[in-house]
């Protein structure tokens, strides 16, 4: 069983179009995270959820829109998409905020 | 503004040469201290992590890392590397005054020749 799960595991998208990514952690965590690794694998905080609650929110455009329906789940929406989105997308999940992170496959999102 | 150094981008050595990365964060109050590691085209995964006690942590695959708090450091260190152990590592800090952010360092790339 795979702890965290995101889908899809590659988007390929045109400029200007509307995407989603979904991910789901069957750990019975209460954070969760996404996380943007850019081209230099330099990785960064979007958000972070503590039981469907925005915690965090790293000044990240509002064209990003994450979405915690329960706790077990935190998809996040793009919408105009831009060339500079193109990275990969991990979502992570802790049991608590202070604790080690478990992360997802990764989504490569690649914006032509 | 808190952050995470890794002073060596990339590292090249032969297998069974002894590695050590260096880690340095700063922050003056209590922390967790993480390292992760990801091989190439796959996700994260956690190598070691530090709360308390013994400063010297042991982790998976051979690995450990010692607390140094007085130089705000948490070396990663192997005494013989292999080559299944190329991959990109990752040095990582939770701040116990804002939790829900772990801040990430650079990265190393480490490359081993068989």
């Amino acid at each position: 069983d795979t702890a965290v799960s995101q889908t899809p595991k590659y988007l390929v998208t045109q400029m200007g179009n509307d995407k989603s990514i979904k991910c789901e952690q069957n750990l019975g965590h209460d954070t969760m995270y996404w996380y943007k690794q850019d081209s230099k694998k330099f990785l960064k905080i979007m958000f972070s959820y503590n039981n469907k609650e925005l915690i965090i929110n790293e000044t990240v455009p509002n064209r990003f829109s994450p979405k915690s329906p329960d706790k077990a789940h935190l998809n996040l929406h793009i919408n105009s998409l831009e060339l500079g989105d193109s990275a990969v997308y991990f979502c992570a999940s802790s049991r608590e905020g202070n604790t080690e992170a478990f992360f997802g496959q990764g989504t490569r999102l690649t914006v032509v | 503004a808190q952050s995470v150094s890794q002073h060596n981008h990339h590292v090249i050595l032969s297998e069974a040469a002894s590695l050590e990365l260096g880690c340095n964060y700063s922050y003056g109050g209590t922390v967790n201290l993480f390292w992760y590691v990801q091989y190439p085209g796959q996700h994260l995964q956690l190598l070691l992590k530090y709360f308390s006690g013994d400063p010297l942590v042991k982790g998976i695959k051979g690995f450990e890392a010692e607390f140094i708090k007085s130089k705000f450091s948490f070396n990663l260190r192997k005494p013989s590397v292999q080559w299944s152990d190329t991959a990109e590592y990752f040095c990582a800090v939770i701040l116990y005054s804002s939790a829900s952010k772990i801040i990430f360092g650079s990265g190393t790339r480490l490359s081993i020749r068989p």
